[in-house]
């Protein structure tokens, strides 16, 4: 099926492992968005890549480490995850820089016990 | 700090009556607005834009206006229906980002 998926749906993990949230997109689109979802605080911007093997920090980076060597892949490493990483992730995927309309993905529900 | 605000984190409107839900801007860089729609356990979906060289955008029962001289723009839904309940989002884009730079919602309940 065309679109973007997120995987896993939900995770438990426990502080100081690694974890890594996959997304993929069939459209070929060229930039790919990872965003957190907390209360309070809406969506914010971790990382993007505008193709791929170019990445780039957002808004909250710290922690985390995302690769892009395939167009279609952009998954979202937590290097050691903490508690203050617990939350909901999005991927989205768009096809121009201007952004005029970004898909997201289903989310990814993270807690870190 | 954040350039998006939704002042409003929720609304309860009836079923048939207009839904209004505002958003301000601070960043005069933005020059496209989006609203996304988010149901519980989804992604948001698109819903509607808005370039700033435009005052107002229409899309069936959805319209957007923006103020550009108040840095303000406003999502109006008529006529209100159930399956409009859920959280909206205001994002907006300047010309030299990739990203969108979101609020934080609003809860739209629409009551029979």
């Amino acid at each position: 099926d065309a679109g973007i998926t997120q995987s896993p749906r939900y995770k438990i993990t426990e502080t100081g492992r690694q974890v890594t949230l996959m997304c993929h997109q069939t459209w070929s689109h060229s930039y790919m968005f990872w965003y957190r979802q907390d209360l309070g605080h809406g969506l914010r911007l971790i990382y993007y890549s505008a193709a791929a093997d170019i990445t780039d920090k957002g808004e909250v980076p710290d922690g985390y480490v995302v690769s892009r060597s395939k167009t279609e892949n952009f998954p979202l490493t937590l290097e050691s995850a903490t508690r203050s990483q617990t939350s909901v992730y999005f991927c989205a995927s768009s096809e121009t820089a201007l952004n005029t309309e970004a898909f997201f993905g289903q989310g990814t529900r993270l807690t870190v016990v | 700090d954040q350039q998006v605000k939704q002042n409003s984190p929720s609304l309860s409107v009836q079923e048939g009556r207009i839904s209004i839900l505002n958003c301000d801007y601070t960043n005069s860089m933005f020059d496209y607005f989006l609203w996304y729609k988010k149901y519980p356990a989804e992604g948001p979906t698109f819903l509607i834009s808005i370039s700033s060289i435009k005052d107002k955008n229409e899309d069936g029962r959805f319209t957007v206006f923006l103020n550009k001289s108040a840095k303000h723009l406003s999502l109006h839904i008529v006529p209100s229906q159930p399956g409009d309940s859920a959280v909206y989002f205001c994002a907006a884009s300047a010309n030299s980002g990739y990203a969108l730079n979101f609020g934080k919602g609003t809860s739209l309940l629409v009551t029979p």
